[in-house]
């Protein structure tokens, strides 16, 4: 049973573009979840998702940054027009929906962003 | 701001001996969970303790709970150099569906 995937492992931009990270849950799983982490720094929640649904955005910046989980195919997180703020790494985890969500999450290995 | 703090925010010990971090957090929990993350990698998941247990083990590791204190700690027994990583408390409290984590403990386990 292979455990959460991201793609790209790693990705540089240039200040304007646009990243769009990845984020494949586990078997089974339907609740996404992304954090952002700065260097030293603990996760910061983003945004809680399940399929086609946004339930908790409460931890998105308002611009530049949206998230979506359809139906078929991977989680993605788009951040617009990135800036020098945006390297980080960016972390998904799953939960399985049978459990209440704010049980134990898996962790994808991330995406680390380098805004050049 | 964060829910969990954990102290010290860095811990160098020598293999052999016992490391212990602690965590405060402010609000009413559902669960608290630990998680390890090695240099440049992703999360993983340590233990999970719920608001109504006071202590749980596994393998080498304990945690204690003291809801009355808003506070947990991780006990590492007999650490290896392999323990050396970031170590991280994560609260999921009980109205919402996200898991607040601290700053974390950057344990160092020397040979």
């Amino acid at each position: 049973n292979a455990g959460v995937m991201q793609n790209p492992r790693h990705l540089v931009r240039r200040r304007g573009q646009e990243a769009r990270l990845r984020c494949s849950p586990m078997k089974g799983h339907s609740h996404v979840y992304w954090y952002r982490q700065l260097p030293e720094e603990g996760l910061k929640f983003m945004v809680y998702l399940q399929k086609e649904n946004i339930i908790d955005e409460s931890g998105m910046p308002k611009e530049r940054f949206s998230a979506e989980f359809p139906k078929e195919g991977p989680s993605i997180l788009r951040i617009q027009q990135v800036v020098r703020g945006d390297s980080a790494a960016y972390f998904c985890a799953s939960s399985p929906e049978t459990r209440r969500p704010t049980d134990t999450q898996y962790f994808g290995p991330g995406t680390r962003l380098t805004v050049l | 701001s964060q829910q969990g703090e954990e102290d010290p925010q860095a811990l160098s010990i020598q293999e052999g001996e016992n490391a212990t971090m602690n965590c405060s957090y402010k609000t009413s929990i559902n669960n608290l969970q630990w998680y390890r993350q090695n240099s440049g990698r992703g999360l993983v998941h340590l233990i999970l303790i719920r608001s109504n247990e006071r202590e749980k083990h596994s393998g080498r590791l304990r945690v204690t709970l003291d809801t009355s204190k808003k506070s947990s700690s991780l006990l590492i027994t007999a650490s290896r150099a392999a323990d050396t990583a970031s170590y991280f408390c994560a609260t999921a409290d009980t109205g919402g569906f996200k898991t607040i984590f601290g700053a974390g403990t950057r344990l160092f386990v020397k040979a």
